[in-house]
Parts: structure tokens; C-alpha cells; sequence
């Protein structure tokens, strides 16, 4: 079935390093993309959003790129913190306010 | 600033016991969803809510899952009988309706099943 994936479960970064992670959809209908970032035992939450007619949308320290031709999302971290150490999901709006996540990266930033 | 309530955070039962978790989502949104993350997964949507009115619960083991949002604003998500496989995290969002996109996350209740 389709899905939102990500290509790599963990991503290890020097602080003050830009972080990219990576992620593959499959459902060529889907025109609304969003990254979350989940701390440890807390829900996730919002960073930043991107719809199908963009394939580049920049907020504070991060940008997002959006490769609809290979289906391909990327989140780029600049200057990476050690406050930006969680997991990170690609999620996908199937419609209806519906939303897809994929397995998550998990970022681990080294001092 | 506005949040997503939930409780409680923590829930341990034992298996064939009945559990329930709360939700309070933020003022003025009409869409609520419950999902369920297990450890090292992405969430996964169990059930939408527009208002009172349920969008898709179609991922929603209804043998033993049942939610509701009799009012239109918090909702309850129950599961009875509980089993061992229900251990996860369970985490209500919210966002406005007509609203693409942002979803806000309550901080999820762990269930423990035993």
C-alpha cells in the first residue's frame, strides 16, 4: 500500500552541523506535507508545512524541499542545536485533514 | 499559549480490564483525532472526529475500541477488553476546521497492558 517512509531511522550530527532527513512518499495525489518533531514522551509537534505547488518553503533554521518528480522530502536543521535531538517524522494529508506519518528519524546531536 | 489535554499520562492495567483516556482539545477546534504509536513508530490515526460527528474510524478495532465526542468538544477513547498488544502511546490532536495541515498534539497517555 501507499505510504509515507523515511530513508534512515537514525542520524547522528555534530552541534553547529546542518542536519538533512530524508523522506520517500509514495501517493502521487498527496499535496500537503508536513515534519513533526516528538521530544521524549511528548506528542509531536508542528515544524514546518509544505503544499505540492512549492518545492521550497525555508521557516526559522529550517527548510523544507519537496522533489515531486522521485516523491522525495527532505528536512534540512541549520546550525543543529542540542535542543533539535528528537524524532522526526514526515506526514502526509491524505485528504480530509487526514494525516500519514512515516517511522520517524531519530536525530542525536553530538557536543 | 492554547494546548491539547489529555489524561491520564500514564495508565498501567491488566489485560481483559476496561481503560478509558480524555482528551480536551483546543477551543474552537472542530476536528479531533485519536492516534496510537508504538514504541519506535509513526503515529496511526484510530478515529476522526468532525465536531460530534465521526469522519473515519476505519483503522478502529471496534470489537474492543469505542470514542466519543458527545458534545462536539472532548472526547473519550475507550478500549475493553484491554490486551497485551494495546500497550502504546495514545495521543489526541486537534486543529481547525477547513484548516489543512496543522494538527496540535496533546502530550499522549502510555498504556501499559499487563
Amino acid at each position: 500500500g501507499e505510504s509515507v517512509g523515511l530513508h534512515l531511522p537514525t542520524l547522528s550530527v555534530q552541534e553547529g552541523d546542518n542536519s538533512i532527513i530524508n523522506c520517500a512518499y509514495s501517493n502521487s495525489a498527496s499535496d500537503y506535507f508536513i515534519w513533526y518533531k516528538q521530544e521524549s514522551g511528548k506528542g509531536p509537534q508542528f515544524i514546518i508545512d509544505i503544499r505540492s505547488n512549492m518545492d521550497k518553503r525555508q521557516g526559522q533554521r529550517v527548510t523544507v524541499l519537496l522533489n515531486k518528480t522521485v516523491k522525495h522530502l527532505s528536512l534540512q536543521i541549520a546550525a543543529t542545536q542540542p535542543g533539535d535531538s528528537a524524532v522526526y517524522f514526515c506526514a502526509e494529508n491524505l485528504g480530509d485533514y487526514k494525516l500519514s506519518f512515516g517511522a520517524g528519524t531519530t536525530v542525536t546531536v553530538r557536543a | 499559549e492554547a494546548e491539547v489535554a489529555q489524561s491520564p499520562r500514564y495508565k498501567i492495567t491488566e489485560k481483559s480490564q476496561a481503560v478509558a483516556f480524555w482528551c480536551d482539545p483546543i477551543s474552537g477546534h472542530a476536528t479531533l483525532y485519536w492516534y496510537r504509536q508504538i514504541l519506535g513508530q509513526g503515529p496511526e490515526l484510530l478515529v476522526q472526529f468532525q465536531d460530534e460527528s465521526v469522519v473515519d474510524d476505519s483503522q478502529l478495532p471496534k470489537d474492543r475500541f469505542s470514542a466519543e465526542r458527545l458534545k462536539g468538544v472532548d472526547s473519550t477513547l475507550k478500549i475493553q477488553p484491554a490486551e497485551l498488544g494495546d500497550s502504546a502511546m495514545y495521543l489526541c490532536a486537534s486543529s481547525l476546521a477547513g484548516v489543512d495541515g496543522e494538527a496540535f498534539f496533546g502530550q499522549g497517555t502510555r498504556l501499559t497492558v499487563v
